[in-house]
């Protein structure tokens, strides 16, 4: 079965405050490997694809890359707008037509 | 161009009526997908559809069904509510039928007293 381990739960930073978050993954066969960023009471917006190890995607403050078991969503700088829950989802390919695998989300509060 | 469309955006139900909630994807796009949203679960998937074909079923009773018309807009039902089924409905859809990044919509907020 398809598994999703995303650390830490929450993350406080100042804004400023460089650091990453973490995606674990247990897939057979990963097809690609997606980031999202959900507001309170908003569907979950998306951010990056990712397909195989050693790539990277970039976009304003975030970075995202993949190994062969885990990802990292790296955000520098971060301003109190990024203040977010982060989700990491996965699609196995094969069968799973259309099925994404979540993790539980990280909760990213920046303070000014 | 237009993202994805849900409605209702909220609902209130009572214990065993049935609900029926409604997605129109971005235009183009052929793939949609459903799933549930809840404090405890998380994001968890509940059906895909393809081309008016459910290819995919997640781990959800028959109370949970859905279709899709021939122009890619997708409808699901939840027959004989229970408080359990109380929570965020996210419609997705994709241009990529395979393993493609997928868009959602809003949400239908379902409450059921």
């Amino acid at each position: 079965e398809d598994q999703v381990t995303q650390s830490p739960e929450a993350l406080r930073l100042q804004e400023g405050e460089s650091s990453s978050l973490n995606c674990s993954y247990t897939v057979s066969g990963l097809r690609g490997l997606f980031w999202y960023r959900q507001d309170p009471g908003k569907g979950p917006e998306f951010l990056f694809t990712l397909y195989s190890a050693g790539e990277e995607k970039e976009k304003e403050r975030l970075k995202a890359t993949l190994t062969k078991k885990e990802s990292f969503l790296h955000i520098t700088a971060p301003k109190p707008e990024d203040s977010a829950t982060y989700l990491c989802a996965v699609n196995a390919g094969g069968t799973s037509y259309g099925k994404l695998t979540f993790g539980q989300g990280t909760i990213l509060t920046v303070h000014p | 161009k237009a993202g994805v469309t849900q409605t209702p955006r909220y609902l209130i139900k009572t214990r065993g009526q049935q609900v029926t909630l409604s997605c129109s994807p971005i235009s183009g796009h052929r793939s949609v997908s459903w799933y549930q949203q809840t404090p405890g679960q998380g994001l968890q998937f509940l059906f895909e559809y393809f081309s008016e074909t459910q290819r995919n079923k997640g781990n959800f009773p028959g109370r949970f069904s859905g279709r899709q018309f021939s122009n890619s807009r997708s409808e699901m039902n939840v027959s004989t509510l229970e408080l359990g089924d109380s929570a965020l409905y996210l419609c997705a859809s994709s241009l990529d039928p395979g393993a493609g990044e997928q868009y959602f919509g809003p949400g239908t907020r379902l409450t059921v007293t």
